[in-house]
């Protein structure tokens, strides 16, 4: 199986200013159809998780334009250009180019 | 709307199984996979597979191959997961999914298991 690490496991952040989590897989995640599937999902507390990108970039609706994701191959970025406390929560990043999927072990992104 | 509703809470016993349901409504069933994954308390996610409802074919993670089974009930737009031998390490909210990666992605509210003594 792809092994999906991210760092760091925590962030401790300052409401706005910029905040930035890495995710390398152990092989890479370019798919046989030219996609990327590199996903960021967040979970706030006691939720259920929200998906913010797919395919590396691309961002689902109504998540906004502060959160960014870029990368290729192995290493991938999410960025949120200025925090805000809404953002606070666990951020994992997913592979789906293989068969079976897997997810980084989470990220959590609080207060400074 | 896409709306994915899964049945309630289960306490069950190690050894035992479980089965939850995830009912599908507001698109075409057979045209999305639905995904599995489950989070232990204070842990992260965790992909168990998926079912494909056009013809019922599975995957399975590695960590749960020969202890899960998912199925289907087209009629009623339902999908099912059973986990076996379950311990307590199988504590855990179990999520079903549409849409994991690359179409919108939909998630049900969530089925907690608590498996004790």
């Amino acid at each position: 199986d792809v092994v999906m690490t991210q760092s760091p496991l925590s962030l401790p952040v300052t409401l706005g200013q910029p905040a930035s989590i890495s995710c390398r897989s152990s092989q890479s995640l370019v798919h046989s159809d030219g996609n990327t599937y590199l996903n960021w999902f967040q979970q706030r507390p006691g939720q259920s998780p929200r998906r913010l990108i797919y395919k590396v970039s691309t961002r689902d609706s109504g998540v906004p334009d502060r959160f960014s994701g870029s990368g290729s191959g192995t290493d991938f970025t999410l960025k949120i250009s200025r925090v805000e406390a809404e953002d606070l929560g666990v951020y994992y990043c997913m592979q789906g180019s293989q068969p079976k999927y897997t997810f980084g072990q989470g990220t959590k992104l609080e207060i400074k | 709307q896409v709306q994915l509703v899964q049945s309630g809470a289960e306490v069950t016993r190690p050894g035992a199984s479980v089965r939850i349901s995830c009912k599908a409504s507001g698109y075409t069933f057979t045209d999305y996979f639905i995904y599995w994954v489950r989070q232990a308390p204070g842990q992260g996610l965790e992909w168990m597979g998926f079912i494909n409802p056009s013809g019922g074919s599975t995957t399975y993670a590695q960590n749960f191959q020969g202890r899960v089974a998912m199925t289907m009930d087209t009629s009623t737009r339902t999908v099912f997961m059973e986990l076996s031998s379950l311990t307590s390490e199988d504590t855990a909210i179990y999520y079903c999914a549409r849409g994991l990666r690359s179409t919108t992605c939909y998630w049900g509210q969530g089925t907690l298991v608590t498996v004790s003594s």
